[in-house]
């Protein structure tokens, strides 16, 4: 059974940095690109980042791009995402998803997510 | 970027309906969207890929259509399980989420 803990989130202030982490197990992890999608109160999901499976490969929404790095360890089947300079629009909640073997697009499979607030 | 408008926002139909939402995308996305749904409270599931291709596990009743820049989700026979918001992302070029379309029971 495929399952992703994603941890991390908390309350910090605004340029503030956080690290979310998201334990995965069930799958080949290191077979699979991994994504995070956040979605701010109230409001639909917006796609933040996203890694190939070696990790050679890695790609950012606009809004993130220059503060945010998605990184992750294959050898503990574990996606991170270092959040810096964090702005009161980077609140929200956190999810980390995976897409399917091979295949860097949609995803088959999403964690539960984990809050993020940033708040003077 | 690439963007994703659906239509309605917001539908409200009796069980046992068929319903249909639309995304349509800013330019050709040819077949690579897909849909999913969120129950409140909960992360969005895969209903949809490439189209047309039902995730495994997801109830018959869902469907998906379309290439280029019109793609739709159809629901036959609304189940009171299925209420929550639907979601069709676009996966071209970077990805792109629609705004979403909150399903209602009467």
């Amino acid at each position: 059974e495929v399952q992703l803990l994603v941890s991390g989130g908390a309350l910090v202030q605004p340029g503030g940095s956080l690290r979310l982490s998201c334990a995965a197990s069930g799958f080949t992890f290191s077979r699979c690109a991994m994504g995070w999608v956040r979605q701010a109160p109230g409001k639909g999901l917006e796609w933040v980042s996203t890694i190939s499976g070696r990790g050679a490969t890695t790609y950012y929404a606009e809004s993130v791009k220059g503060r945010f790095t998605i990184s992750r360890d294959n050898s503990t089947s574990t996606l991170f995402l270092q959040m810096n300079s964090l702005r009161v629009d980077d609140t929200a909640i956190y999810y980390c998803a995976k897409a399917p073997p091979l295949v860097t697009g949609y995803f088959d499979h999403w964690g539960l997510g984990t809050p993020v607030t940033v708040s003077p | 970027d690439i963007q994703l408008t659906q239509s309605p926002s917001t539908l409200s139909a009796f069980v046992g309906d068929r319903v249909t939402i639309t995304c349509r995308a800013s330019q050709s996305i040819t077949t690579w969207l897909a849909w999913y749904q969120q129950k409140p409270g909960k992360a969005p599931n895969l209903l949809i890929y490439k189209a047309s291709a039902l995730q495994s596990g997801v109830p018959s009743r869902f469907s998906g259509s379309g290439s280029g820049t019109e793609f739709t989700l159809t629901i036959n026979s609304l189940q009171p399980d299925d209420l929550g918001t639907y979601y069709c992302q676009q996966y071209n070029r970077a990805w792109t989420f629609g705004q979403g379309t909150k399903v209602e029971i009467k």
